[in-house]
């Protein structure tokens, strides 16, 4: 069964602070990966998608691609407490379906 | 302009009652998705409709009848309401079956006695 694995959390970070989200996946074949942000009570918002290997840069947010290792990342830079929420890794399989994970739990402490 | 917008956003009811959950959107997508969040947060596909056409149907009971009548809309009808079905229900599009570029909207949190 094709999974996306993520450490539930809480991930507590100071601050000022890089905070590092992390996810894994099994499926060898996805080639689209996505980082939503949802809010509590929110609904989920996308703030990245990536295709490739490497980096990819947007303000704060960096998301990092290494199929051959199978993992995805996003890292937050100068963590704010408005960055709390829960981080949900999601990939697109090749039947076009989208892989969610659970979510972290991310607490940005001031 | 909501770009997804569902109605209603808080539905409270007694189990064996039906219950229909409307979705609308401006973006002009072509593929329409609803969730089902429970209360460990973890989101799952329950149907996704292209052009009207159903493309996703996954094993949720068939209580649950998704109804599109044209690409802008989708809307969740379900029968015979159990407790098991209290959760947060979230409708999204996208510009087409491709991307996981998905926008959602607010919710609707269903909740059973």
């Amino acid at each position: 069964q094709k999974e996306v694995e993520q450490n539930s959390g809480p991930l507590s970070v100071p601050e000022g602070a890089i905070a590092s989200l992390n996810c894994t996946y099994s499926d060898r074949g996805s080639q689209s990966f996505f980082w939503y942000r949802q809010y509590s009570g929110k609904s989920p918002e996308l703030i990245m998608s990536i295709y490739s290997n490497g980096d990819k840069e947007d303000g704060r947010f960096t998301a990092q691609l290494n199929k051959a290792s199978q993992y995805v990342s996003l890292l937050i830079r100068d963590s704010q407490p408005s960055d709390s929420a829960t981080y949900l890794c999601a990939l697109m399989d090749s039947n076009y379906q989208l892989i969610w994970g659970a979510g972290t739990k991310l607490i940005i402490k001031p | 302009d909501t770009a997804v917008s569902q109605t209603p956003k808080y539905l409270v009811t007694q189990m064996g009652n039906d219950k229909s959950i409307k979705c609308e959107q401006n973006l002009g997508h072509d593929t329409m998705y609803w969730y089902k969040q429970d209360s460990k947060k973890f989101l799952k596909i329950m149907f996704s409709y292209n052009n009207k056409e159903l493309i996703i149907n996954e094993t949720v009971p068939n209580r649950f009848s998704p109804k599109s009548p044209d690409k802008a809309h989708l809307n969740l009808h379900i029968n015979s309401l159990e407790l098991g079905d209290s959760a947060v229900y979230f409708c999204a599009s996208s510009l087409n079956r491709g991307p996981g570029e998905l926008f959602f909207g607010e919710g609707s949190r269903l909740t059973v006695l």
